[in-house]
């Protein structure tokens, strides 16, 4: 088993442009989650899928944010535009079940300069 | 102004010796708990977890402890090894059909 596949690992981009994380959940898993996480703010939960829908973005900070599930193998989250505040480590996890054990990806590390 | 990072409590044990990591939680209605550890440069790691209707579980090296009448989650790990260094999170399911909640962490520094 792959695990929780995140792209990229790494992104450096400028303020203003836009940037898509990618994340492909477990398979067979009915849940995806993404979270932020930041020295200053810890670990957020940031928006979550149940079977492709989602169920609660309440922790999206604004709409520059937004996210995608096509389908049960795929996710994208957009920030368009991007600015400074919003580098951080952006975790993809994913789940059997909503409220479960939640299997985390690798990260993807964003500097927006 | 000044940025202030967000204040990780911070556990410094002797190699060798047993951690013991704290969390407190407040909602009476939360049924499962997980711990897990992070890496420096990785995602969350799933270590153990336990349901409401245990009050001990019992891994390779950790034990979670759980104490419901007062709210208090405890890992604790035995014969502490450098590679134990990370920061450990505890999550709780509150009950119904909602995600975990995590809480804000615990740096273990494990002193060679």
């Amino acid at each position: 088993d792959a695990g929780v596949i995140q792209s990229p690992r790494h992104e450096v981009t400028e303020m203003g442009q836009e940037v898509t994380l990618r994340c492909k959940p477990i398979s067979g898993h009915n849940s995806l989650f993404w979270y932020r996480q930041t020295m200053m703010r810890g670990l957020e939960l940031l928006i979550y899928f149940n079977n492709n829908v989602p169920i609660d973005d309440s922790g999206m900070p604004e709409d520059r944010f937004s996210a995608k599930m096509p389908n049960a193998s795929f996710s994208t989250l957009k920030i368009q535009p991007s600015e400074p505040r919003d580098s951080a480590v952006y975790f993809c996890a994913s789940s059997l079940t909503g409220y479960n054990e939640q299997f985390f990806g690798p990260g993807t590390r964003l500097t927006v300069l | 102004g000044e940025s202030v990072g967000l204040h990780l409590p911070t556990l410094s044990v002797q190699e060798g010796d047993n951690s013991i990591i704290n969390c407190a939680y407040s909602n009476s209605a939360s049924d499962y708990f997980i711990w897990y550890k992070q890496e420096s440069g990785k995602g969350p790691q799933f270590i153990i977890d336990i349901r409401s209707n245990m009050d001990k579980r019992q891994g390779q090296r950790v034990t979670v402890l759980l104490n419901k009448t007062v709210k208090h989650l405890s890992l604790q790990i035995a014969a502490t090894q450098p590679g134990d260094s990370a920061v450990y999170f505890c999550a709780e399911n509150r009950g119904g059909n909602t995600p975990l909640v995590f809480g804000k962490g615990t740096r273990l520094s494990v002193i060679a």
